[in-house]
């Protein structure tokens, strides 16, 4: 298997558009998360998904973010309008499920101008 | 609230001088803690996982312990390869992962 796959590996846009970051996650992988790196918070859980449904969404930062996962295999993160201090990396990781380990894709560098 | 913090923030070592890091939680209930590693511009790499008190995993360089209330990334005689950010985190009753904000290691040829 190749990993968690995540596109762009890096994305710079203006302030105000809209960003959208995708991921695969590992096949087989029941659970999928979307986290946030920065120097200040470290790693952040934005939102996790089992079997596909978005099970806790209380670390997305505000209206702004929204994330889907259409199917087992695709999910996206969209920042609508986006800001600077979005800024940041983005990562998506997935695991089997239950509480078992989990594997990080590398990751989109965003940066808001 | 479920907490995990690390320390050092930053350690260095020169090459050979053994030494650990430390992760200490607050759950209720731990079911399992996890260390992994990040390596600048890469996502975090898996590296051991323990679920009770006085386990122990080795991987070459690398041994980490648990306890009731923390544990230990042991690293004898480090090489500066094994230079990276080493994070840890456990899981809340929700299956969520939480992560400290990790030791930064660096060692010195």
């Amino acid at each position: 298997d190749a990993g968690v796959i995540q596109s762009p590996r890096h994305e710079v846009t203006e302030m105000g558009q809209e960003v959208t970051l995708r991921c695969k996650p590992i096949s087989g992988h029941n659970s999928l998360f979307w986290y946030r790196q920065t120097m200040m918070r470290g790693l952040e859980l934005l939102i996790y998904f089992n079997n596909n449904v978005p099970i806790d969404d209380s670390g997305m930062p505000e209206d702004r973010f929204s994330a889907k996962m259409p199917n087992a295999s695709f999910s996206t993160l969209k920042i609508q309008p986006s800001e600077p201090r979005d800024s940041a990396v983005y990562f998506c990781a997935s695991s089997p499920g239950g509480y078992t380990e989990a594997f990080f894709g590398q990751g989109t560098r965003l940066t808001v101008v | 609230e479920d907490q995990v913090t690390q320390s050092p923030e930053a350690l260095r070592l020169q090459e050979g001088e053994s030494s650990s890091l430390n992760c200490s939680y607050t759950v209720s209930g731990l079911r399992g803690l996890f260390w992994y590693r990040q390596d600048p511009g890469k996502g975090p790499e898996f590296l051991f996982t323990l679920y009770s008190a006085g386990e122990e995993k080795e991987k070459e360089r690398l041994k980490a312990t648990l306890t009731k209330k923390e544990s230990f990334l042991h690293i004898t005689a480090p090489k500066p390869e094994d230079s990276a950010t080493y994070l840890c985190a456990v899981p809340n009753t929700g299956n969520q992962f939480y992560f400290g904000t990790g030791t930064s290691l660096t060692v010195i040829p």
